[in-house]
């Protein structure tokens, strides 16, 4: 049941765009981003809700496409603080806000 | 908002021996799940807890046990430690909104050896 994944490891020059892809093979009504930074803390960027209702505080876009089972995180003309690992996190099962989490994204940007 | 402290930030225990790891979390957070991260790995979910009653619990033995307290603070207990038990080890907390995102502790890093 965790979502996968890609790619496993990006490496970018400041300025440069960016997709992270999270896939799940059950039906979803949410999926979580985070990003953690090396020794860090994880931190919440976005929550994407069934029916198109999305939840952040950071200028990064995402899509969900509920039937596809799937999201993207775009990031758009990278800066060199968006380095870090990328979390997906989808719902388990029961209504307790339990997520289960892909086995991250790790971005690099360079100067 | 005062964030989410996690105690300590790292721990070196003997394998067999118990352990009680802390986390505070932001007032009016009712929600606290811990999480254990390997290297390299995403979270894994232990189990949840709100308004102090166990509401999930993930793929780990019944010697990982946790408490919630009424003013915002949480411990996760491990006994019998296993070498395997070494990894980071995250709290979260939300408010009773579950269409809202977890604030995560910096995580106390513990190693079994």
């Amino acid at each position: 049941q965790q979502p996968v994944q890609s790619p496993q490891a990006v490496i970018l020059r400041e300025g440069e765009d960016a997709v992270i892809n999270c896939s799940s093979s059950k039906a979803l009504y949410s999926v979580h981003w985070y990003r953690q930074k090396h020794g860090e803390a994880p931190v919440f960027l976005m929550i994407l809700l069934k029916g198109g209702e999305q939840k952040g505080h950071e200028k990064i876009s995402a899509s969900f496409n509920e039937k596809k089972q799937q999201s993207s995180l775009y990031l758009t003309a990278s800066q060199l603080s968006y380095s870090g690992t990328y979390f997906c996190g989808t719902p388990g099962s029961g209504n307790t806000g339990k997520l289960i989490f892909g086995q991250g994204t790790t971005l690099q940007v360079k100067p | 908002e005062t964030g989410v402290t996690q105690s300590p930030t790292h721990l070196i225990k003997t394998r067999g021996q118990q352990v009680t790891l802390r986390c505070s979390s932001q007032s009016g957070h009712n929600t606290v799940s811990w999480y254990q991260q390997a290297l390299g790995q995403g979270p894994q979910f232990i189990f949840q807890y709100y308004r102090e009653e166990e509401n999930g619990r993930g793929n780990f033995p019944p010697r990982f046990s946790g408490l919630q307290f009424p003013n915002y603070s949480s411990e996760l207990n491990v006994n019998a430690l296993e070498l395997d038990d070494s990894a980071l080890y995250l709290c979260a907390s939300r408010t009773d909104l579950t269409n809202y995102g977890y604030t995560f502790g910096s995580g106390t890093r513990l190693t079994v050896v």
